[in-house]
């Protein structure tokens, strides 16, 4: 079935920027998403990309996608202390929205 | 304003004692979905509902039900808790028929329930 991996931990230092990456099985997959948890709360929707598209900016955020090798990024730029969470990447396919693990994002003063 | 709320926030029961966690909407979304999320593991879905029409996942255990009695409620009944169902239940809503077509579909997501097994 399809299958979402990334990497579990990423550590910078506020201002710095963020990239968080993500890979994909499905190549039919039509959306990607990232979404945001904060310690205790439930996810929120961040951004997320339409797969005829490889990059879309919004403010400090800015997503990447390479369809052809089905890797996905998140670069938050100027990272900021209360970016600190567990960022998912998710795809849409066949109805269904399959998450990663999730990165946990260390931002260190 | 919170849009889809969870509750309890945290929930206690004994192994084996059935419990039942509650979710409700204010966004009036016709899907409403369940989702398990164990410790640093990816949410899970266990079930959806689009408007009445239930749809279970194929390794959802029979052990979880769940009911919707109209467009701002649902409910998720685990009927003999184990030791493993021990996790965060997340709630989420969207607006698009799941499944129906390939849309943009966006999940909004309570704050979930966690649940411990004693």
């Amino acid at each position: 079935g399809e299958d979402v991996e990334q990497s579990l931990f990423l550590s910078v230092r506020e201002g710095d920027s963020s990239v968080i990456n993500c890979t994909y099985t499905d190549s039919s997959s039509t959306y990607l998403y990232w979404y945001k948890q904060e310690p205790g709360a439930g996810l929120q929707l961040l951004t997320y990309i339409f797969s005829n598209m490889d990059m879309k900016q919004d403010q400090r955020l800015t997503v990447l996608l390479n369809k052809k090798d089905k890797h996905l990024s998140l670069r938050i730029a100027d990272t900021q202390t209360g970016d600190s969470a567990i960022y998912f990447c998710a795809s849409r396919n066949a109805g269904k929205l399959i998450f990663g693990q999730g990165t946990t994002l260390q931002v260190k003063p | 304003d919170a849009m889809v709320i969870q509750n309890p926030r945290y929930q206690v029961t004994q192994f084996g004692k059935p419990v039942t966690l509650s979710c409700s909407q204010t966004l009036n979304h016709n899907v409403m979905y369940w989702y398990q999320q164990k410790s640093s593991q990816a949410p899970k879905l266990l079930f959806h509902y689009y408007d009445k029409d239930f749809n279970n996942e194929a390794d959802t255990p029979d052990n979880f039900q769940s009911r919707r009695p109209n467009t701002s409620f649902c409910f998720l009944d685990i009927r003999s808790p184990g030791l493993g169902d021990a996790a965060m239940y997340l709630c989420a809503t969207s607006s698009v028929g799941f499944g129906r077509k390939a849309t943009n579909e966006k999940l909004f997501f309570g704050s979930g329930t966690q649940l411990s097994v004693l």
